[in-house]
């Protein structure tokens, strides 16, 4: 079965600090793999995904994501994290038989200190 | 990208009674939505999917009798939480796939539900 791992729960890095968050996804074939970024009391942005082809993915808000088969990985990067990036970050892949339903992480919580 | 609206954004209901959440496509058609449940701290969980023009289909452990699932055009979805209890507060999010596009999702504000 499909699944998405993320091994950070709570995050905190200094305003202006480059940022990684980390993403481990299980599924047997080419995953389509996404970063969504949720503010307090708020619905879901899509911040970039993957389909295919170039594996660096450049998203918005200055956010980027590598795809590394040989890991099952697809960590999420931004080389200077402002204060309004503090939020809760969520992994997911869609699961088999391209019904678009998602399987997301447990999600990561990025707290910035000024 | 494509627009998903949600409403209501918040709503308070007593023990006993129905709310009905909306889900629509703004500006594309969905022949497929999400619905998922996020308790606080927590991540999503997939509640059902509903198809257009035919009964939703639910994940295990949901009970459909008392989640109610319609989706009758290609823009509309709802989701109608029956016999509501205090356990059944939380924050409800929908989602739409676009047609005819790749499996992108787009999600609605969410709905914080507050049953009392």
């Amino acid at each position: 079965a499909q699944s998405v791992t993320q091994p950070d729960i709570h995050i905190t890095v200094s305003e202006g600090a480059s940022l990684e968050l980390r993403c481990n996804y299980s599924y047997g074939a080419t995953p389509y793999l996404f970063w969504y970024v949720q503010s307090p009391g708020q619905g879901l942005q899509l911040l970039l995904k993957y389909f295919s082809g170039d594996t660096l993915v450049q998203g918005i808000k200055g956010f980027e994501a590598e795809f590394k088969r040989s890991q099952s990985s697809f960590n999420l990067r931004k080389p200077s994290v402002h204060w309004s990036d503090a939020a809760e970050y969520f992994c997911a892949v869609v699961g088999s038989g391209n019904t678009g339903k998602l399987i997301f992480g447990q999600g990561t919580t990025l707290q910035v200190k000024p | 990208g494509a627009v998903v609206s949600q409403h209501p954004s918040r709503v308070i209901c007593k023990s006993g009674t129905s709310v009905k959440i909306e889900c629509r496509s703004l500006d594309f058609q969905a022949t497929t939505m999400f619905w998922y449940r996020q308790f606080p701290k927590q991540s999503l969980m997939l509640m059902a999917t509903s198809n257009e023009g035919s009964k939703a289909t639910y994940e295990q452990g949901v009970e459909k009798d008392k989640f109610l699932i319609n989706h009758a055009s290609l823009t509309l979805s709802t989701l109608t939480v029956t016999s509501a209890h205090p356990e059944d507060s939380s924050f409800y999010i929908c989602s739409a796939r676009n047609t005819g596009g790749k499996t992108e999702a787009f999600f609605g504000q969410g709905t914080r539900l507050t049953v009392v």
